[in-house]
């Protein structure tokens, strides 16, 4: 069946730091790609998406690039903020209309 | 603007009680999910309607019914409710016809079964 893998957490950073996420998904057909995001006490916003190969989604600073050759959707940002702390989700659509999620990875960003 | 709203957001059950979860999204989107939120776990699929009138069983239905009362609503509801039901529920909403529309959220209901 349809899946995603996401990097385990949590990850601890620094401010201005350097930020990867791996995710990799496994789909029948060409499902679409999004990173979630959700802070403390609150529902999954959507950070990005792509919809096809070599799609670039980008939010925020936050950047992510549909590999269909690698199976892959890894978030990265170039210097994170402490405002950046929450748990991120990497979800696929598949063909059906049906989401699935990753298991969620806490970043934590210190001063 | 509303989205997606879930009623209530805090829930104390007891073993055994039975009780329904509300959905109801302004979007007029089509299709509707139930999930729940376990830690290290990230979300499952309880249930999914892709239209009005429709329902599928997702990866964890055992325990629990839903109905699509309208394009609007989507209840969840427990029959007899088990410790291990206690997790967060979401309830998401996204346009069926459309290949790059996300799932639209609300902001969960926290259950707990004692």
């Amino acid at each position: 069946g349809d899946s995603v893998t996401q990097m385990e957490g949590p990850v601890t950073l620094s401010e201005e730091a350097f930020l990867t996420i791996n995710c990799t998904y496994t789909a029948t057909g060409y499902p679409s790609l999004f990173w979630y995001v959700q802070y403390p006490g609150e529902g999954l916003q959507l950070l990005l998406k792509a919809t096809k190969a070599d799609d670039k989604g980008s939010n925020k600073g936050f950047e992510a690039t549909y590999r269909k050759e690698t199976t892959s959707f890894h978030l990265e940002k170039g210097s994170v903020q402490v405002s950046d702390s929450a748990v991120y989700f990497c979800a696929l659509r598949n063909t059906g209309n049906q989401f699935y999620f990753g298991t969620g990875t806490s970043l934590t960003v210190i001063p | 603007n509303a989205g997606v709203t879930q009623t209530p957001k805090f829930q104390v059950l007891k073993t055994g009680q039975s009780m329904t979860l509300q959905c109801a999204q302004d979007m007029n989107h089509n299709s509707m999910y139930w999930y729940r939120q376990d830690p290290g776990m990230g979300l499952r699929l309880i249930y999914y309607s892709a239209s009005e009138g429709t329902t599928d069983k997702g990866e964890v239905p055992n325990g629990y019914n839903v109905s699509r009362l309208n394009k609007r609503e989507f209840s969840l509801r427990l029959e007899s409710a088990a410790p291990s039901q206690t997790s967060v529920y979401f309830c998401a909403s996204s346009e069926y016809t459309t290949r790059n529309t996300e799932a639209f959220f609300g902001q969960g209901t926290r259950l707990t079964v004692v």
